[in-house]
């Protein structure tokens, strides 16, 4: 399928090692995150959520970090296998339902 | 496959023309959200539709309308098409009660305006 963003961030990483993709968010008042999986030719995938009450959340083999001083999102994916190579997005919650979405990571993995 | 169904999948037409993009919500799912995605400007929310009425509004052309049907499946409608137009466009749906937040999309449609 035709990548989406050819320019942007990528992030290369070993096969069996951890990987961390970040973001910035931009609205103190966002209260509410996800990150999603586009893989190539695909529709965004839902990965993992997070509400602003909270700084942690763990799903399998996924974390995501919440840090609301600094604005900041991360996503660490435990013992990165090859099927974890996507575009990442991670996505802020507005107003109502208004979901704004970040531009997107690259992550390769090398084998 | 998350449920979500979306036609055509590939759509190429002329600039000034008239499409429509149809989506089909995931069996359950009352709220229909459309993106448009492209290379510059990444996942752009465009409207929401949940129940058949307008539920939110991001950054959708006044070429661009939407509406959800009592069957609850929507269509996009995109007129005056102009290249810039071309893109992807997603359709997702999200659930009733306490996850109503979480989106499942389906696959797109790849939009090519000439």
């Amino acid at each position: 399928g035709e990548s989406v963003g050819l320019h942007l961030p990528t992030l290369s990483v070993q096969e069996g090692d951890n990987s961390i993709i970040n973001c910035a968010y931009s609205n103190s008042a966002s209260d509410y995150f996800i990150w999603y999986k586009q893989e190539s030719g695909k529709g965004p995938q839902f990965i993992i959520d997070i509400r602003s009450n909270m700084d942690k959340r763990q799903g399998q083999r996924v974390t995501v970090l919440l840090n609301k001083t600094v604005k900041h999102l991360s996503l660490q994916i435990a013992a990165t296998q090859p099927g974890d190579s996507a575009v990442y997005f991670c996505a802020e919650k507005l107003s109502g339902q208004n979901f704004v979405f970040g531009p997107g990571t690259r992550l390769s993995v090398l084998p | 496959d998350s449920g979500v169904t979306q036609t055509p999948k590939h759509l190429i037409t002329a600039t000034g023309q008239r499409v429509t993009l149809r989506c089909s919500p995931r069996s359950g799912d009352l709220s229909v959200y459309w993106y448009q995605q492209s290379l510059d400007q990444g996942l752009q929310f465009l409207i929401q539709y949940y129940n058949g009425e307008e539920r939110a509004k991001g950054n959708i052309l006044e070429r661009f309308s939407a509406q959800q049907f009592p069957d609850l499946h929507s269509e996009l409608n995109l007129s005056s098409l102009e290249l810039g137009d071309s893109a992807l466009y997603f359709c997702a749906s999200s659930p009733r009660g306490t996850r109503q937040e979480t989106q499942y999309f389906g696959p797109g449609t790849r939009l090519l305006v000439l």
